[in-house]
């Protein structure tokens, strides 16, 4: 399958530590990135690779990869990472690019 | 630091061709180890790639509009372009271009603003 898949909708308390998660069969032979992105604006990249970080990006954002699923972890969540967070990679082939369906995050 | 702007018409007819163009400041387009894409965005929906570029011009593009893409760099300019035949009112959404690293990790950043494109008589 070329496909990403994410949940939908996740929900975290305030504070609290939340996981985005990402399955597909191209995660098992290239790295996930991950983007945020906001009401009005274009997505931010905010992880790549097994765990790197662009420069600006918090480190309550991190990364890891198991098999066919890619996670983002936020550490003690705040409401300004309410957002939407799609994960991106390349399909099996290595030809094409793939991005998930997006999970939308609701801070509490 | 790089920066990318979207430029075009924002409204096209159906059945026309849609023509973007990609403006890169702050570097060059002939710079490795990057590609070019165009990713757009329906309104209210998710993200759909739409095609890669290398300066070269060897081009990668979604399976389910490669008949209708075209991508195109022009290295005078520092911009690349996408045109999309036959555009229906399903090809209305927000076009991005962005800078891509094509490599195991792959990764689109930094992105343009986006530009608005709506298909409509």
């Amino acid at each position: 399958s070329s496909e990403l898949t994410q949940d939908p909708a996740v929900s975290v308390a305030l504070g609290q530590t939340v996981r985005i998660t990402c399955q597909g069969d191209g995660l098992r032979s290239y790295y996930a990135s991950w983007y945020q992105q906001k009401p009005g604006q274009a997505p931010l990249l905010v992880l790549y690779a097994e765990n790197s970080r662009p420069s600006g990006i918090p480190d309550r954002f991190s990364g890891s990869n198991s098999g066919n699923t890619a996670s983002l972890t936020i550490t003690g969540a705040q409401a300004e990472d309410e957002a939407d967070y799609y994960c991106q990679s390349r399909d099996i082939s290595g030809n094409h690019v793939v991005f998930g369906g997006g999970t939308k995050l609701t801070v509490l | 630091q790089l920066q990318l702007r979207e430029s075009g018409p924002g409204l096209v007819k159906p059945s026309e061709t849609l023509s973007l163009s990609c403006t890169l400041s702050g570097g060059s387009i002939t710079s490795t180890p990057f590609y070019w894409g165009w990713i757009r965005q329906p309104p209210g929906k998710g993200l759909e790639w739409i095609g890669t570029v290398h300066y070269t011009g060897r081009t990668y593009k979604n399976a389910s509009l490669k008949s209708r893409v075209t991508i195109s760099v022009d290295t005078s300019k520092n911009q690349f372009s996408l045109k999309l035949s036959s555009v229906t009112a399903a090809d209305t959404a927000l076009y991005y271009c962005a800078t891509q690293n094509f490599d195991t990790a792959p990764r689109f950043d930094p992105w343009g603003q986006g530009t608005l494109v709506t298909v409509s008589s």
